[in-house]
């Protein structure tokens, strides 16, 4: 079946400049994370969304960050006035429940961002 | 908060070997430990769970275990193939929380 998609695949961009990055879960799946990786790093959460309850922000990492999730579905993260030091893969997660740490998250292929 | 810790530096085995890899947590103790694959280029892959009551898990050639007095989880590949090359991340959680990962270790399996 569908597994979790991301747009762009890569996305090059100016200092200065927004960018929208965009997940598609998979279908029923209530909870959504996005992380960010850098190179040679691990997983750095940026944020949570699970059903209807208000989200998890606790990660992003400044009010240039942010994201939502329409319908329970499609998720967009949005960084206003990037910088350089945002340049890194920016991976989404989708799991079934969300609210057990037994649950299994299923990843994109994440989307390369880069700031010149 | 939850700090995880796995090697950072590379682990270089040979083919047919087995391979052991350790992640140590400090803090409470996850009631769930989960472990994924990763790629180059690629999203993780979920490979095992462990919940805190079982001992040890086993998946084909894969083994974890879990010993919650020493805060630490190893991950086994058992005959190892250069196709296991990768890096392996241990993940934890504890109840309704969301999950934490470590850096992650790379794998290099020789021929």
């Amino acid at each position: 079946g569908a597994g979790v998609s991301q747009s762009p695949s890569n996305k090059v961009t100016e200092k200065g400049k927004d960018v929208e990055l965009r997940c598609d879960p998979i279908s029923g799946h209530t909870a959504l994370y996005w992380y960010r990786q850098s190179l040679g790093q691990g997983l750095e959460f940026l944020i949570y969304f699970q059903g209807n309850s208000a989200p998890d922000k606790s990660g992003l990492p400044s009010d240039r960050f942010s994201a939502e999730r329409t319908g329970g579905s499609v998720s967009t993260l949005t960084i206003q006035r990037t910088q350089q030091e945002d340049s890194a893969v920016y991976l989404c997660a989708s799991s079934l429940v969300g609210t057990s740490g037994s649950d299994t998250q299923y990843f994109g292929p994440g989307t390369r961002l880069t700031v010149l | 908060s939850q700090k995880i810790e796995q090697n950072s530096e590379a682990l270089n085995i040979q083919e047919g070997k087995t391979a052991t890899l350790t992640c140590n947590y400090t803090n409470y103790s996850p009631a769930y430990l989960q472990w994924y694959r990763q790629d180059p280029g690629r999203g993780p892959v979920f490979l095992l769970l462990i919940r805190e009551n079982e001992k040890e898990k086993r998946k084909e050639r894969l083994k974890v275990t879990f010993d919650t007095t020493l805060k630490q989880s190893l991950f086994h590949i058992t005959a190892s193939q250069p196709a296991d090359s990768a890096t392996y991340l241990c993940a934890l959680a504890r109840g309704y929380q969301k999950v934490t990962f470590g850096i992650g270790t790379k794998l290099q399996v020789i021929p």
